[in-house]
């Protein structure tokens, strides 16, 4: 079955360490986008990208980055800049055409420790 | 500027008991406004797209309607698996999707 994989589940971050969340899908769509919820706040988005090799800062790109060199993969690195990083963190999908909504991952939880 | 609000923020409902969730909007032009569902801990799980005042959806025990200013979602005798957040989002002209801030059902038996 098609569908979007985020990894791992569950993230630990040190004060001060990067780390990269995993985001891939199979379902052949275009654009690939990065979310962030808190609790009591819609989803705000970080990054999206709707072509390989290409992506734009969302609403809340700073201290984050990503990068798309291939369809099927979407990886985002919460930088040390990140100075607030505990949160859920949604990775989504979705054809540029045909008006449809989008596919989004599992989450993955991060924690700073 | 684009905004999505979502009513109420948290509704306990008795089996059987029906009631509506709120979805307002005010974006420059509407190319769809979609209904997901969202267990804890996990991604939104897509329900429903509409696309133009009018139009209805159906899927089980769930109905969505669309205005040109809101959207309802009808929850017809919900049972405890309902249980959910139910966001709201919209797709203005353009590629991004403005997110409500959901509201949290809780179905009791």
């Amino acid at each position: 079955d098609g569908g979007i994989t985020q990894s791992p589940k569950y993230l630990f971050r040190k004060e001060g360490q990067n780390v990269t969340l995993s985001c891939e899908q199979n379902l052949n769509h275009d654009a690939m986008y990065w979310y962030r919820q808190d609790p009591g706040q819609g989803l705000r988005l970080i990054y999206y990208s709707q072509i390989v090799n290409d992506f734009q800062k969302g609403d809340i790109a700073e201290g984050y980055s990503v990068s798309r060199e291939k369809k099927e993969s979407f990886p985002l690195t919460v930088t040390s800049a990140q100075k607030n990083p505990t949160a859920f963190y949604l990775c989504a999908s979705r054809l540029n055409r045909g008006g449809k909504g989008y596919t989004f991952g599992s989450g993955t939880r991060l924690t700073v420790v | 500027e684009d905004q999505v609000t979502q009513s109420p923020e948290a509704l306990r409902l008795q089996e059987g008991e029906s009631s509506s969730l709120n979805c307002s909007y005010t974006v420059s032009g509407l190319r769809g406004l979609f209904w997901y569902r969202q267990d804890p801990g996990k991604g939104p799980e897509f329900l429903f797209t509409l696309y133009s005042a009018g139009e209805e959806k159906e899927k089980e025990r769930l109905k969505a309607t669309l205005t040109k200013k809101e959207s309802f979602l009808h929850i017809t005798a919900p049972k405890p698996e309902d249980s959910a957040t139910y966001l709201c989002a919209v797709q203005p002209t353009g590629n991004q999707f403005y997110f409500g801030t959901g509201t949290s059902l809780t179905v009791i038996p």
